[in-house]
């Protein structure tokens, strides 16, 4: 199966709002509602910051947000810190090999200027 | 409080079987919905899922894959064992396991510190 396409990097200033987009077809992101959001500090493991499109677990900032439209889903930080600079990974639930898996986005790296 | 740990050799040889455990606590892969999964990530590169199994013995692949990989599971113990055969050095990345949960929407909720696997001659 192919990975969900992200792009390679996004920048913004402090305080500013950047948009990821994670775009896949409609046996994954377009048909289910199971497209989570990561984020991936250097050497640590991946950390859940949206699932379900929308929601956000507990103690996560509300500064992360998430949306789908289509094919396409989209994760939103608001009020751009310093501390959000990260690697980024989207992931859906698949069914584009006709079996149950999931996908992962390509990733895409926020860097605050 | 969830936790996971992978565990395995740090380097193995091209042709050889690598075998991964994660062991976890805090949830039990006898309640329904409950899931582990695999998901390993090549230096440098993109997130890529590998298997998954579920509370009522269920197994998942990624396609690509298929033919090499092996995910079981000791309730008992809290573990879940992922093999895979044919080491190339193409497999060389850290190796996650999550998990993945009905209750969290299918979202990969918990993850382990991730093992680094070199294979190499």
């Amino acid at each position: 199966q192919s990975a969900l396409t992200q792009p390679a990097s996004v920048s913004g200033s402090p305080g500013q709002s950047i948009t990821i987009s994670c775009t896949g077809t409609s046996s994954d992101v377009g048909g289910y509602n199971y497209v989570s959001w990561y984020q991936q500090d250097p050497g640590k493991a991946p950390q859940l910051v949206i699932y379900e499109v929308s929601n956000r677990p507990s103690g996560i900032s509300n500064r992360f947000s998430g949306s789908k439209s289509g094919n396409t889903a989209s994760l939103t930080i608001s009020g751009l810190q310093a501390e959000d600079e990260a690697d980024y990974y989207c992931s859906s639930y698949s069914t584009s090999t006709l079996i149950h898996s999931y996908v992962f986005g390509t990733g895409t790296k926020v860097t605050v200027l | 409080q969830v936790t996971l740990r992978e565990s395995g050799p740090a380097l193995v040889k091209p042709t050889q079987t690598l075998t991964l455990t994660c062991t976890f606590s805090g949830f039990s892969l006898s309640t329904s919905g409950m899931c582990v999964s695999w998901i390993r990530q090549p230096p440098g590169k993109a997130l890529e899922w590998l298997a998954l199994i579920a509370w009522d013995d269920d197994e998942y692949y990624n396609k690509s894959l298929k033919t090499r990989l092996t995910i079981s599971k000791d309730t008992s113990k809290n573990q879940v064992v992922l093999t895979l055969a044919n080491m190339d050095p193409v497999d060389t990345a850290t190796y996650y396991c999550a998990r993945i949960s009905r209750g969290g929407a299918w979202s990969f909720d918990s993850w382990g510190q991730g093992t680094l696997v070199t294979v190499s001659s």
